[in-house]
């Protein structure tokens, strides 16, 4: 079963607008974690963000923010003033802390962003 | 640049045919992913050594294998290779100490794997 769902596709905007990826997980454990990464056209995964189970505090980093809500597993990212620079795949994945999935990144299936001038 | 290495970076070969992907890892970090991102699988977790010991296993086929050697660089030997075996194969480390929750992975530029 997914485990996390990225039920955006594909979203379009123009450039300074705000872009939110919506991502909702499952997940039995009481500790896990939460990233999301970033995949340009050239291919490579890049690190964005990641959070833990025990902090929903939400946090801005310079363009990127992110809302997590344990109540209804959702994990969404706002990317502030998109660039044409931003626009690539941006998968969620999950990190469960259980013995038997420890350190396995399960990810969705990703939401292409394109940002046009 | 993450700082994770591999090689080739596009590898072309036939069916039936055997290749080793190679990824070295952050420096200092002890645990090597590897993971195959395809069309119609997404990115899906293969395998993971931690400190020259399998420590994990996902969706990998009887015809892949992995080790980590001494020097912590990790090979993917993938056999009998298939048109659906072609994909993008990525690396990842961590520092992920064993006792230790799970550590950020930070993932190599990856192999373009085309099998004809």
């Amino acid at each position: 079963a997914q485990k996390v769902t990225q039920a955006q596709t594909e979203i379009s905007v123009v450039e300074k607008e705000d872009v939110t990826l919506d991502c909702v997980y499952e997940t039995r454990d009481t500790t896990y974690y939460l990233f999301w990464y970033k995949q340009p056209p050239s291919g490579e995964l890049v690190f964005l963000i990641r959070r833990n189970s025990f902090d929903e505090q939400n946090e801005i980093s310079g363009r990127y923010s992110w809302n997590f809500q344990k109540s209804t597993s959702s994990f969404n990212f706002t990317i502030t003033a998109s660039q044409v620079v931003d626009s690539a795949v941006y998968f969620c994945a999950l990190s469960e802390a259980g013995r038997d999935s420890w350190g396995k990144l399960q990810f969705g299936a990703g939401t292409q962003v394109v940002v046009t001038p | 640049d993450s700082g994770v290495t591999q090689t080739p970076k596009h590898l072309i070969t036939a069916t039936g045919q055997r290749v080793t992907l190679r990824c070295s890892p952050r420096s200092g970090d002890l645990s090597v992913y590897w993971y195959q991102q395809s069309l119609d699988q997404g990115l899906q977790f293969l395998i993971q050594y931690y400190n020259g010991e399998e420590r994990a296993k996902g969706n990998i086929l009887e015809r892949f294998s992995a080790q980590q050697f001494p020097d912590l660089h990790s090979e993917l030997n993938l056999s009998s290779l298939e048109l659906g075996d072609s994909a993008l194969y990525f690396c990842a480390s961590s520092a992920s100490k064993r006792e230790a929750l799970t550590d950020t992975q930070y993932f190599g530029p990856g192999t373009r794997l085309t099998v004809l």
